[in-house]
This record gives C-alpha cells, structure tokens and sequence, in this order.
C-alpha cells in the first residue's frame, strides 16, 4: 500500500522567511497530492492540492512542486506570517476516471513562525 | 451550513468496555472515512465506505469495527478498548464526483484508562 513520508517534523522561522516541507510517496499510481492545514484544536483543511499532469502550482503565497520520476513533492509557503503556525500534512491519492481512491497522509509537520 | 458531526466530543473510558463514536453529515457526500490521529504519526487511516453496502479497511483497522448505516451516518467501534487506543479520532467525508477534498468532522478525542 501507499506510504508518505514527510519532513522535517518540526519547523521554527521567522516571520516573513520562507518555509519548505518535503514529502515523498512510495505508489508511482499516485496521481493527486493534497496539503492540509491543522490550526491548534481545529480540523484539518484543504489548502492546496497538485495532480500529476503539472510539476508546479501556485496560489497567492503557497506553492507545491511535484517531481514524479522521484515521487517526491513540496510545499512552500513565503513571506511567512504568524497565522501560518499550524501542523502541515502531505497526502497522496490516485485518481481514477473522475473519482478519487483513499487518501493516505504524512506524519505531518508543525510549523512555528516567530514575530 | 452543511457540516460533519461527530459525537462524543470527548470520552474517557476504561479497559475492556465497548465505545461508539458517531459521525453524520448534511453535506450529501456518498464517500465517509474514519482517521485517528497520534502525535507524530499524522492521520492514520481506520476504515473508509464509498457507499452504504461498501466497507473497507484502511492501514490500522485492527480492534476497530465499522457501520454505515445510511449514506449520512458511519460509525466507529471498539469492542473492548485498550489503552493504546486513546487518540484524537476524525470523521471525514468526499464526493466521489468532486475534486478529492476531504472534509473533517470536529475530532472526537478518547482516553481509555
């Protein structure tokens, strides 16, 4: 089955620095990869997502890059802000036709950006 | 607005006694999955249903069982709890005609004693 990876666990910077989490996958049938946000005490939320048939995708100050023929892929987020502390998970998933199989996600990774 | 419910929010419990956590949903998606998350192992996958005949077992499904007993409704047992399954336990629901997103109940935190 699906395993993720995902690193570092933990990430302190600055505000305003950039910050990167690297997540890799073992299934080369994964084709969707999503990344979900978890504020203290609240669930975890959609906030980007990549499919295979692009390497990058932006949107405002986040971004993921997926690198297929390694099976690995990353999020970065710059211009940090105090509001993006939180625990950062990697997912991975395999589209079929329209619809999507079980996601299986990352250990996580929890960010810390410091005023 | 249309949400995932779970309940209890939180339950504490000992040794050997039988718990139920329930999930429903007004958001009229036919696939719910069940996750339990520990600290520093992520969201790990108990069991998932695509539809209401459909049931299967995800990565740790061992000492869990599972009902969906309407498209709304899928609900997670533990027959005789033990210690190492006190976790913060999430609902979550997709629409298999939709783009993937996963949509989380509240969280349903258990301390089995």
């Amino acid at each position: 089955g699906e395993n993720v990876e995902q690193h570092p666990s933990t990430l302190s910077v600055q505000e305003g620095d950039s910050a990167v989490i690297k997540c890799t996958y073992s299934d080369s049938a994964s084709n969707y990869f999503p990344w979900y946000k978890q504020e203290l005490g609240k669930r975890p939320q959609l906030i980007i997502d990549i499919r295979s048939n692009v390497g990058e995708k932006k949107d405002q100050r986040i971004a993921v890059t997926l690198n297929k023929t390694a099976k690995h892929f990353s999020l970065h987020i710059t211009e940090t802000q105090p509001e993006d502390s939180a625990v950062y998970f990697c997912a991975a998933s395999i589209r079929v036709g329209t619809s999507y199989d079980k996601v299986i996600f990352g250990p996580g990774t929890s960010l810390s950006v410091i005023p | 607005d249309a949400d995932v419910t779970q309940t209890p929010r939180n339950r504490i419990t000992k040794t050997g006694k039988r718990i139920m956590l329930e999930c429903s949903q007004t958001k009229g998606h036919d696939r719910m999955y069940w996750y339990r998350q520990d600290p520093g192992l992520g969201l790990r996958l108990i069991y998932y249903s695509f539809d209401v005949k459909d049931i299967n077992k995800g990565e740790i499904s061992d000492g869990y069982s599972v009902s969906r007993q309407a498209q709304a409704k899928f609900s997670l047992s533990l027959e005789s709890a033990i210690p190492n399954q006190t976790a913060l336990y999430f609902c979550a629901t997709s629409d298999s005609q939709g783009n993937g997103e996963l949509f989380f109940g509240e969280g349903s935190r258990l301390t089995v004693l």
